[in-house]
């Protein structure tokens, strides 16, 4: 397993602004995960993207992917008060357990 | 989508006691789960992989006798925290994955806060 590294740690923002986070992570993928977690929650997956894709779409999400670099980005579009939580990255090499990093905090403020 | 129940949600015991937490795939059926173990403002600790019908996969620094893991069908596993003390307290969160495809996401259960006193 590897464990992607988010940046920043911790973000914030207004309500109706755009938020950016970035995953690097450092061998080769079959996909990459998004999840989010807020405040004394599980996780909840949000979007994969494969090794072969380089941008998908889910309704304000934006998620793109830079094999190249090892890295990938993920735009939330007109954030909202309740997109306010913990964001991480996965980097899925196969049948092995998903690792986490410390993830990007966003407070989105109304 | 599908859907992992973790129970009990919360839980409180003495030190000393031993505590067993439940994770379900509830529509799905998973060869493997996963065990997490996350502190305040921290991110997730994989503790270990749950295999059906074989032994758990530890990770290094997690002691196998103190986190007991059994998998005994396709869709439980359970962790039981044996002889508690303060310092186990946490936040732990199971996941599992559809045996049909290890290379699809992950789905997490809602965690159960322990707390020992």
């Amino acid at each position: 397993s590897q464990q992607g590294e988010e940046d920043p740690q911790a973000l914030s923002i207004q309500e109706g602004e755009n938020a950016t986070m970035n995953c690097s992570y450092k061998t080769s993928i079959n996909n990459l995960q998004w999840y989010r977690q807020n405040s004394g929650r599980g996780l909840v997956h949000l979007i994969l993207i494969r090794s072969n894709e380089r941008e998908k779409h889910s309704g304000r999400l934006r998620v793109t992917l830079d094999t190249s670099k090892k890295s990938s980005s993920l735009l939330i579009t007109a954030s909202r008060a309740a997109d306010t939580a913990s964001y991480f990255c996965a980097p899925n090499s196969g049948n092995t357990p998903l690792v986490f990093g410390k993830g990007t905090r966003l407070s989105v403020i109304a | 989508g599908a859907v992992v129940s973790q129970h009990p949600s919360r839980v409180i015991c003495k030190s000393g006691t031993s505590v067993k937490i439940e994770c379900r795939s509830l529509d799905f059926q998973a060869t493997t789960m996963f065990w997490y173990r996350q502190f305040p403002k921290k991110s997730l600790m994989l503790m270990a992989t749950s295999n059906e019908g074989s032994k758990a996969t530890y990770e290094q620094g997690v002691e196998k006798d103190k986190f007991l893991i059994n998998h005994a069908s396709l869709t439980l596993s359970t962790l039981t925290v044996t002889s508690a003390h303060p310092e186990d307290s946490s936040f732990y969160i199971c996941s599992a994955r559809d045996r049909r495809d290890s290379y699809t996401e992950a789905f997490f259960g809602q965690g159960t806060r322990l707390t020992v006193v």
